[in-house]
């Protein structure tokens, strides 16, 4: 089975920082990588497929990048709404990362 | 516009079975996926498995002998079936429909709370 190793699993940052998650792909997934947005008590939300693609009504501020089988997703400009926990998820087979809770500092 | 709705019990006892549906809006079975995601109290998602928009399933190889996902076109609902239920499979229950691609779940319902208990 492939597994997605996500880093770091909590993160505190301060309002328009850049914020920066990783997810580490155990083997060769292309470019079948995926990026959510959870908000607390809420539905998970797509913010990236095909690891670089922004998914519709996604701000810009979000984009996906890869290097080999590392994948990250970036925030260039953290703001109040984007606080929540973020999940990668491989989909040559399907499993998400452990989740990364981002709070403000 | 889109929507997907979860519906079923919210109490399940140990060793029975699970029987939940999801009822979709604003998107064609015919046309796209639908798939099904858990997610325990606090911890991360787990993808369940999948029905095709040609009505052909693909399920979580740890869940394989447990599940069953279905359908039923002409009322635009999805059905999950789990037997042998445990306290472990105590979560959240959510329907997503995918249109980016295969396996990306774009709309994503509410979701339903199921609890194993006795």
């Amino acid at each position: 089975d492939i597994q997605m190793t996500q880093s770091p699993a909590s993160l505190s940052a301060s309002l328009e920082e850049i914020v920066t998650i990783t997810c580490q792909a155990s083997q060769d997934i292309g470019n079948w990588l995926a990026w959510y947005q959870q908000k607390p008590g809420k539905s998970p939300q797509l913010l990236i497929y095909d690891a670089t693609s922004l998914a519709d009504g996604v701000p810009s501020r979000f984009s996906g990048s890869r290097s080999g089988t590392q994948y990250s997703l970036k925030i260039s400009r953290l703001q109040v709404e984007d606080i929540g926990s973020y999940y990668c998820q491989q989909a040559h087979s399907n499993t998400f990362g452990a989740g990364t809770k981002l709070e403000l500092k | 516009q889109v929507q997907l709705k979860e519906s079923g019990p919210g109490l399940v006892q140990p060793s029975e079975t699970l029987s939940l549906t999801c009822t979709v809006s604003g998107f064609s079975l015919t046309s796209y996926g639908v798939n099904w995601v858990r997610q325990p109290p606090g911890k991360g998602l787990e993808w369940m498995g999948t029905i095709w928009n040609d009505g052909s399933t693909d399920y979580n190889s740890a869940l394989k002998s447990r599940l069953s996902i279905s359908r039923d076109t002409s009322k635009s609902q999805v059905f999950l079936k789990m037997n042998s239920l445990q306290t472990e499979d105590t979560a959240i229950y959510l329907c997503a429909g995918s249109y980016s691609g295969p396996y990306y779940f774009d709309y994503w319902g509410q979701g339903v709370m199921v609890t194993v208990s006795s």
